[in-house]
């Protein structure tokens, strides 16, 4: 079952725009992670966020998280082409050790 | 460091038919998964392992997959027999620890006929 629903499903901006992209969640958490799926690169783990955390930097990543709201955004800012990805976040509820990826949002970045 | 290999790359089977894939994955690292991944979907979880156990097989469809992990190294997932709705893109991942960041092959895709 899949745990996080990404908003939007898809997402079309121009290079040097910021895109945000959200996941809400329905239980509680140990921690929250973001991927991106190109063709190019397959699957590949951008930032993890503890449920201790609410916000967290990677290069020109930003992911907050809402534990009360149960929700979280990923921004990237000033796009690159390279950027055109699938995005998914992903939940560890608490007490397993098990991966839950939500469905997804379509980003694309034009030159 | 060498990533996550997965083989074949690619397979086309017909239904009923029975088919193999094999995941090695980073070096050292305890925690190996499987996960099916339809078209226009996410990874869904079919099994964990940690070294040579299985953690979670709670979604696998143990009628027909089957998987195991010898040596708490190199894994198999195997389907027999294969159904349509098989058809899919088959990841492998790995992490030192359960609770960290997934480093993902780069995946079977299987159409079934």
């Amino acid at each position: 079952s899949q745990q996080g629903e990404e908003d939007p499903q898809a997402l079309s901006i121009q290079e040097g725009e910021n895109a945000t992209m959200n996941c809400s969640y329905k239980t509680s958490i140990n921690n929250l992670q973001w991927y991106r799926q190109n063709s190019g690169r397959g699957l590949v783990h951008l930032i993890l966020i503890r449920s201790n955390e609410r916000e967290k930097h990677s290069g020109r990543l930003r992911v907050t998280l809402d534990t009360s709201k149960k929700s979280s955004s990923l921004l990237i800012t000033a796009s690159r082409a390279a950027d055109t990805a699938s995005y998914f976040c992903a939940t560890m509820n608490t007490g397993f050790q098990k991966l839950v990826f939500g469905t997804g949002t379509r980003l694309l970045v034009s030159p | 460091e060498a990533g996550v290999a997965q083989s074949p790359r690619y397979k086309i089977i017909e239904k009923r038919q029975s088919v193999a894939f094999w995941c090695n994955p980073i070096s050292g690292h305890a925690t190996l998964y499987w996960y099916q991944q339809i078209l226009g979907q996410g990874p869904k979880l079919l099994i964990q392992f940690q070294n040579n156990g299985v953690v979670d097989d709670s979604q696998l469809p143990k009628d027909r997959f089957s998987a195991e992990r010898l040596k708490g190294v190199d894994s198999t997932l195997k389907i027999q027999p294969a159904k349509l709705e098989d058809s899919a893109v088959y990841l492998c991942a790995s992490s030192l620890v359960p609770d960290q960041g997934q480093y993902f092959g780069p995946g079977t895709r299987l159409t079934v006929l």
